[in-house]
């Protein structure tokens, strides 16, 4: 069974603070994916990642950064958390090959900033 | 997802088979039909997905009509835990490469005890 787990699932930052948001998946997935939900406007990729220390935009990259050091792990950055970043943060992962992309999802990390 | 089109929400008894239809008229001869549901809080879970032949696994069904502009997903017993959300996406394999998934609005499927 596939498992994409986020260190968090709920989280209160301050204006200004750095925020990180950690995704790790135990299947050897090739690809990496950032997302975030929010209602009326869906699910919008932030980050992805196809390998290691790879790592392209999404839709929207503005006051994120991304980090993929090692193969399971990929992490979420606000170096300046800001009130419009509040959301619902996903984390999934897909293998490269075999399975058409199926992306497999984490629990999602609630982030709330004040 | 303008690329599909689902009713915003359905009801289905516990106990017996929801079925969720999914427009995608405009589909491509290489584009794949792919389901997703999110309960509520969590992150979205694959379901199945297809090209032209049904498909089935052991969590559903998938219908997709002969000319492709139209599928339904079939869950066969339906329980109170298949609450959710459900998408449905047509998207094209990237030949590995890794693209991201838009959701439209869904079907809010409930089903009734």
């Amino acid at each position: 069974d596939v498992k994409v787990t986020q260190s968090s699932r709920y989280l209160v930052k301050r204006t200004g603070e750095k925020v990180f948001l950690e995704c790790v998946q135990d299947m050897d997935h090739e690809n990496m994916f950032w997302y975030r939900q929010d209602p009326g406007l869906g699910l919008r990729l932030i980050y992805f990642s196809y390998d290691v220390k790879m790592k392209e935009k999404g839709d929207i990259p503005e006051g994120y950064s991304v980090s993929r050091e090692k193969k399971e792990r990929f992490s979420l950055i606000l170096e300046s958390a800001s009130t419009n970043q509040t959301s619902m943060y996903l984390c999934a992962s897909s293998p490269r090959l075999g399975s058409q992309e199926t992306q497999y999802f984490g629990p999602g990390t609630r982030l709330l900033v004040l | 997802d303008a690329k599909t089109t689902q009713p915003p929400s359905m009801d289905c008894a516990e106990g017996r088979a929801a079925n969720l239809p999914c427009n995608h008229s405009t589909i491509s001869g290489n584009e794949y039909v792919y389901w997703y549901r999110q309960i509520h809080s969590q992150g979205p879970q694959y379901i199945i997905h297809g090209l032209k032949n049904n498909e089935t696994n052991e969590m559903a069904s998938l219908i997709i009509t002969e000319d492709r502009k139209s599928s339904t997903l079939i869950l066969p017993h339906a329980t109170l835990r298949d609450t959710a959300v459900y998408y449905c996406i047509v998207r094209e394999y990237s030949g590995g490469g890794a693209d991201g998934l838009t959701f439209g609005k869904g079907t809010h499927l409930i089903i009734q005890p």
